[in-house]
């Protein structure tokens, strides 16, 4: 299975800062990278897929980047709105495996 | 708009099959791949398995020997059965649809619900 590790895994932030979060795959991906929200008692939200492709109706402060073993999430100006878990996941080969997640608190 | 409902027990008893169905509404099943996957606080999110609408699977090796996903294309509906249940198996269970074409780009989820393994 390829190993998808997440940092940090906490991130302390403030409305309108600019947030940068780092995925790393244990093997080549590719650009077979997604990045997931997921707010408390909610299903994830997929924002970005194959790295750098954002998800229709996602605003446009998020954008991805990378290929191969290292990715970043960027939101470049903290909305309320944001903080939340983020969750990296290889969609390269099976099984598609998802990191530990990031937890974006203010 | 596509939505997906995860359906079925919220408790099964020890070694017996978790059985849940995942209606798609506002879209039709064919086309795509459907998954299952779970989230559980020690394990994060992890993939069960899909089955694209053909009826062809792919299933987490972890997870192999006890998972069957099936499909039902006239009721748009999908299904998950998973044996042998242990307190390792409590987890709130996803359905969601992967991208046209992709199995593994999550679009749409279900809200999820909580499976608890416990006599």
């Amino acid at each position: 299975d390829i190993q998808m590790t997440q940092s940090p895994s906490s991130l302390s932030a403030s409305v309108g800062d600019r947030a940068t979060i780092t995925c790393r795959a244990s093997q080549s991906i590719s650009i077979y990278l997604n990045w997931y929200q997921q707010k408390p008692g909610r299903a994830p939200k997929l924002l970005i897929y194959a790295a750098s492709s954002l998800q229709s109706g996602v605003p446009s402060r998020y954008s991805g980047s990378g290929s191969g073993t290292d990715f970043t999430l960027t939101i470049s100006s903290l909305q309320p709105e944001d903080f939340a878990t983020y969750y990296c996941q290889q969609s390269y080969s099976t099984p598609h495996t998802f990191g530990q997640g990031t937890n974006l608190e203010i | 708009q596509v939505q997906l409902q995860e359906s079925g027990p919220g408790l099964v008893k020890p070694s017996e099959t978790l059985s849940l169905t995942c209606t798609v509404s506002g879209g039709a099943i064919s086309n795509y791949y459907w998954s299952w996957i779970r989230q559980t606080p020690g394990k994060g999110l992890e993939w069960i398995g899909y089955i694209y609408y053909s009826g062809n699977t792919n299933y987490n090796p972890s997870l192999k020997s006890r998972v069957t996903v099936s499909v039902d294309t006239s009721k748009n509906q999908f299904f998950l059965e998973l044996s042998s249940v242990t307190a390792a198996d409590t987890a709130v269970y996803y359905c969601a649809r992967g991208r046209h074409g992709y199995s593994g780009q999550f679009d749409y989820w279900g809200q999820g619900t909580l499976v608890t393994v416990s006599s």
